[in-house]
């Protein structure tokens, strides 16, 4: 079973808007990643934010924890088409080493 | 630096052949780990290793045997492959544990 499960599984958006993904995990954990994906390829590295932090910034991208709900936000400000791609979060718990992925969201930014 | 490579890009196996699929990385990375990912999926933990000679099962482990005899690189062989198998693969890399990965580009697997 996947820890993290992503929030919608896809969005199409305008160029401009702004994108939000919502992911989900269960039990507790060490950090939480996001990482990107375009077609075919292999997974990029976006983000890390620690359990002990609320918000993390870099670029466009925003990302926040909440610990309490057990849930992380992946914003994307100010889209572009070329920001088009599966975006997937990935936690890792406290029990162990190993980094857990969801399922992804799959997004459409249009020209 | 070329980072982490995956050989071959693409393969295709009957049932019941048996392979190997390669990973190596030039960053000195500790961690190195396979996955497995499905039609519009996530990726799905196989095997991982903190470091040389230290390997330990992921999600789905079973049907594949891994070795880290060095640094460098991490096998993953296929035993038996069944149509079940039938996945793109990445293997990743880093530092230290599992913080941020760098990832291979796959290699693609069809069992016939």
């Amino acid at each position: 079973s996947q820890q993290g499960e992503e929030d919608p599984q896809a969005l199409s958006i305008q160029e401009g808007e702004n994108a939000t993904m919502n992911c989900s995990y269960k039990t507790s954990i060490n950090n939480l990643q996001w990482y990107r994906q375009n077609s075919g390829r292999g997974l990029v590295h976006l983000i890390l934010i620690r359990s002990n932090e609320r918000e993390k910034h870099s670029g466009r991208l925003r990302v926040t924890l909440d610990t309490s709900k057990k849930s992380s936000s992946l914003l994307i400000t100010a889209s572009r088409a070329a920001d088009t791609a599966s975006y997937f979060c990935a936690t890792h718990n406290n029990a162990g080493n190993m980094l857990t992925f969801g399922g992804g969201t799959r997004l459409m930014v249009k020209p | 630096n070329a980072g982490v490579t995956q050989t071959p890009k693409f393969q295709v196996l009957k049932t019941g052949q048996s392979m190997t699929l390669q990973c190596a990385q030039d960053m000195n990375h500790e961690y190195m780990s396979w996955y497995r990912q499905d039609p519009g999926m996530g990726l799905r933990l196989i095997h991982y290793s903190v470091g040389a000679g230290i390997t330990d099962q992921g999600e789905v482990p079973n049907g594949y045997n891994v070795s880290r005899s060095t640094t460098e690189d991490f096998p993953l062989r296929l035993l038996s492959a069944a149509p079940s198998q039938t996945s793109v693969y990445f293997c990743a890399s880093s530092i230290a544990g599992p913080g941020e990965q760098y990832f291979g580009p796959g290699t693609r697997l069809t069992v016939t």
